[in-house]
């Protein structure tokens, strides 16, 4: 079955280590996205590429870079700028057709700055 | 851009009674709708999407949510609510390049 996998599921970084989240997608879809997500404050936007070789950044990019080397593949990096990377991190993807709107998600990765 | 608002972050209901999650949109233009549910520590599934083929649009595990234009609305609704219910809600719409926006989310609480 065609899905998203994101792994790992949980993970723990030192302070001023760069980590980095894995994202893979079966579906052959074009977009990919990146999130973020607290406690009460819903989904935040961190980057989005809607082909390959080609990335936008949303709203919370600082502290974080991304690549899309492969149409498969989305890798988050959070980097050592971002000072305060506890979070749950939610990867998902859209197929680019307008007329088929709508994303499908990862079960997402929990990191922890320890 | 269009935006969709959850009015209640929290909503808590007793087992077996209705479930009435809230949504309202901003688009000027017809929009495509959609829920998504959240379960701790997991990633969003689709409960359902509203793309002008029909106001009503049903989905899964008993939901259903009504396109209402003179309203700019969009609640989610299920007559009688199961402890698996429990769980946070998002609604949000489409935007240019085909990018949801979502709205803030609405905690379910679901009481025996």
């Amino acid at each position: 079955d065609g899905g998203i996998t994101q792994s790992p599921k949980y993970l723990f970084r030192k302070e001023g280590q760069n980590v980095t989240l894995s994202c893979e997608q079966n579906l052959n879809h074009d977009a990919m996205y990146w999130y973020r997500q607290d406690p009460g404050q819903g989904l935040r936007l961190i980057y989005y590429s809607q082909i390959v070789n080609d990335f936008q950044k949303g709203d919370i990019a600082e502290g974080y870079s991304v690549s899309r080397e492969k149409k498969e593949s989305f890798p988050l990096t959070v980097t050592s700028a971002q000072k305060n990377p506890t979070a749950f991190y939610l990867c998902a993807s859209s197929i680019g057709d307008r007329d088929r709107p709508g994303y499908t998600f990862g079960s997402g990765t929990r990191l922890t700055v320890v | 851009a269009q935006s969709v608002t959850q009015l209640g972050s929290h909503v808590s209901v007793s087992e077996g009674a209705l479930v009435l999650l809230r949504c309202n949109y901003s688009s000027s233009v017809p929009p495509y709708l959609f829920w998504y549910v959240q379960y701790p520590n997991q990633g969003l599934q689709l409960l359902l999407k509203y793309t002008s083929a029909a106001t009503l649009v049903k989905g899964i595990n008993g939901f259903e949510a009504e396109f209402k234009k003179s309203e700019t609305s969009f609640h989610l609704t299920k007559p009688s609510a199961h402890m698996s219910d429990a769980a946070e809600y998002f609604c949000a719409v489409k935007n240019a390049g085909n990018m949801l926006t979502f709205g803030g989310g609405t905690r379910l609480m679901v009481k025996p």
